[in-house]
């Protein structure tokens, strides 16, 4: 089936400074990825959808300065959190559906980031 | 917008037991409703979805749910759970226009006693 990958699995980062998650599809090509939140005990929420070649779609609420997404390649997407808080700290997930498949996501392992 | 429920947080189950986890979601169209497992470490993967049909649908690793549109709700069962199963289980519903419009319950963790 077809895979997704996340790099890193978890990151510990100090308050201030930035992080970034890749998240790769390894063997479809990919126009289209999603990054959602996780919070502990909740739902996965959608954060925003990157697109390649174009800027990334923001659902309202999140900070798209703060949250920079980078689709640099069909196979590539980047979620970069910019001056990282305590409030920052969560499981990001990404996902991918795959072509000829729109409603069949395909999701990353997700990165669990904390923030110090 | 659509969202979707699922009421119960935690459940536990005997092996060997059956099992129903339940959903329900709120849309005022035909809804694409989806159940993922999670499990520690990896992503999620899909077990199963309905768009149209029959409304009895089988999925991967013996799981099947029903869709009943007077119920709004799409549960999910299994006849004999296996301790493997012991995972975190996301029903999701999307909008039939909109690909990247889906949305998530709040996850229901199942355990498996021996």
């Amino acid at each position: 089936g077809a895979v997704v990958s996340q790099h890193p699995s978890w990151v510990i980062c100090k308050s201030g400074t930035s992080v970034k998650i890749e998240c790769r599809s390894l063997d479809f090509q990919a126009t289209t990825m999603f990054w959602y939140r996780q919070f502990p005990k909740q739902s996965l929420m959608l954060m925003a959808t990157s697109n390649e070649g174009s800027k990334a779609t923001y659902e309202q609420g999140v900070e798209k300065d703060k949250f920079l997404i980078n689709h640099a390649s069909l196979t590539l997407s980047t979620l970069t959190v910019t001056s990282a808080h305590p409030e920052d700290s969560s499981f990001y997930i990404c996902s991918a559906p795959r072509q000829g498949s729109s409603y069949e996501q395909y999701f990353g392992p997700g990165t669990r980031l904390t923030v110090t | 917008a659509q969202s979707v429920t699922q009421p119960d947080i935690h459940i536990t189950v005997s092996e060997g037991a059956s099992l129903e986890l339940r959903c329900n979601y709120s849309y005022g169209a035909t809804p694409y409703l989806f159940w993922y497992v999670q499990s520690p470490g990896q992503g999620l993967q899909l077990l199963l979805k309905y768009f149209s049909g029959d409304t009895l649908v089988q999925g991967i690793k013996g799981f099947e749910a029903e869709f009943k549109r007077s119920q709004s709700s799409f549960n999910l069962r299994k006849p004999s759970v296996h301790w493997s199963d012991a995972a975190e289980y996301f029903c999701a519903v999307g909008a039939s226009y909109n690909n990247n419009d889906m949305r998530f319950g709040a996850g229901t963790r199942l355990t498996v006693k021996p």
